[in-house]
């Protein structure tokens, strides 16, 4: 069955430092999403991107943040200059396979800025 | 008012045991419905749609009620394995199918 991928599995930077989060989504899949979870909380949306561009982003999703999709086949989530507070498990989707609702969910980085 | 809410927990039941989580949304815009299970640390897995007409997907039953902005999930038999967080989604119109998340509900089931 087809999955969702993303690597690293944990990351630990230092504050101020920049991360690149990958993910592989379902190749038939047209939409993609960033999600993050902090510890103890309810899952956050952060971002959506479909046909190479952002589609929808939230308000946590500033200045500090990026997604691109490098190469037809990875989307990756690129955190500038890293804050404690972005501490959290980010999960990547993709949909549009029958139905572009449902999502399915890669098994998440565990980001841990020290 | 949160947009989606649901009562944390956890329920704690034993196994056999029907259990019942609902959960209400504010935004009446909302279009498309889910339930979806995530296990301690890790991603959330879709474990059912929401249809306006109810749907049942063998020991699971999914209702939702439009007019009172609520949805619930039914478990019948409950099993060791269906210990989990529950979590219930939402999709607004307009919102290029983003997922607005509940804080879920905690089951545990025991022996």
């Amino acid at each position: 069955e087809p999955e969702v991928t993303q690597t690293p599995s944990h990351q630990v930077t230092q504050m101020g430092q920049e991360v690149i989060l990958r993910c592989v989504p379902i190749s038939n899949h047209l939409y993609f999403y960033w999600y993050r979870q902090i510890l103890g909380q309810k899952v956050e949306f952060l971002v959506s991107f479909y046909n190479n561009e952002i589609s929808e982003k939230s308000e946590i999703f500033d200045d500090q943040f990026s997604v691109e999709r490098p190469d037809g086949s990875n989307f990756t989530l690129k955190i500038r200059s890293t804050k404690l507070e972005d501490s959290a498990m980010y999960f990547c989707a993709s949909g549009g396979g029958l139905s572009r609702e449902t999502q399915y969910f890669g098994p998440g980085t565990r980001l841990l800025v020290l | 008012r949160k947009e989606v809410e649901q009562d944390p927990g956890p329920f704690n039941v034993p196994e056999g045991a029907t259990v019942a989580f609902n959960c209400t949304y504010s935004n009446s815009a909302s279009q498309s419905f889910f339930w979806y299970r995530q296990d301690c640390r890790k991603e959330p897995k879709l474990l059912m749609s929401v249809y306006s007409s109810g749907n049942e997907d063998g020991r699971f039953t999914a209702q939702l009620n439009r007019a009172s902005q609520y949805i619930s999930l039914l478990i019948r038999d409950s099993k060791l394995s269906d210990s989990a967080t529950y979590l219930c989604v939402v999709i607004t119109t307009g919102t290029a199918s983003k997922l607005t998340f509940g804080t879920g509900t905690r089951l545990q089931v025991t022996l």
